[in-house]
């Protein structure tokens, strides 16, 4: 039971815009940063958002992020082929002193 | 070019040792705060450990508090994880990554299997 929780799957057409929720605690989302993470079938994870909204350089602007009280969002507008793949949100746990992370949803293109 | 390199995993019986390491290159090592972050196999991530950029502050998940230790050394750009009392559910597939203050986890390295078997 992952302390962030996440939609297993969400999917769309391609162009179409997908949003993938997490909802945590005011021990954690509430209190702190949220990330977002790619992971690609049989590749390493990759940030993709951090501090909330913030992308690093080489990430497309059609992903975004945003935080409202103990919820976070991710949307990916104009969804590609290649962007299937698990994506996870994370934040730091000020009640568990660590990092927790959600239990990921999987982005399928139809 | 930044990198980050996993080694040490393999096959291990239940109750064994095993230490990781990940070598990093391309970047300011002791700028850095590192963690390892492990994914069963068909499972989610799951954060495991975090050194500050000295050592001096280590944080553990509940789960491997007493068994496991997170450890770098400056002189060789390397973090490691001393793993012990292994047990079947810590399995996975263990990465080393760069923690940057208000970043997050920024790089990644490829991965090393643990597997703990009989």
């Amino acid at each position: 039971q992952s302390v962030l929780t996440q939609p297993p799957s969400a999917s769309g057409t391609p162009g179409q815009r997908v949003t993938i929720s997490c909802s945590g605690s005011s021990s954690n989302i509430g209190s702190d940063y949220v990330y977002w993470y790619q992971q690609l079938p049989g590749t390493a994870p990759k940030l993709l958002i951090y501090n909330n909204n913030q992308r690093p350089s080489g990430v497309p602007d059609r992903f975004s992020g945003s935080k409202s009280g103990t919820s976070a969002s991710l949307a990916i507008s104009g969804l590609r082929s290649e962007d299937e793949g698990n994506f996870y949100c994370a934040a730091w746990d000020d009640s568990l002193s660590g990092y927790v992370f959600g239990s990921g949803t999987k982005v399928t293109a139809l | 070019e930044v990198q980050l390199v996993e080694s040490g995993g393999g096959l291990v019986q239940p109750g064994g040792s095993l230490r990781l390491s990940c070598a990093a290159s391309g970047f300011n090592f002791s700028d850095y705060w590192m963690t390892w972050v492990r994914q069963a196999p068909g499972e989610g991530l799951e954060w495991v450990a975090t050194i500050n950029e000295d050592g001096s502050e280590k944080y553990y998940v509940d789960s491997v508090k007493g068994r496991f230790t997170i450890s770098r050394d400056k002189a060789k750009n390397s973090v490691y994880l001393q793993m012990h009392s292994l047990r079947a559910e810590d399995t996975a597939v263990y990465y080393c990554a760069r923690d940057y203050a208000g970043v997050g986890f920024d790089i990644w390295g490829q991965g090393t299997m643990v597997t703990v078997s009989s």
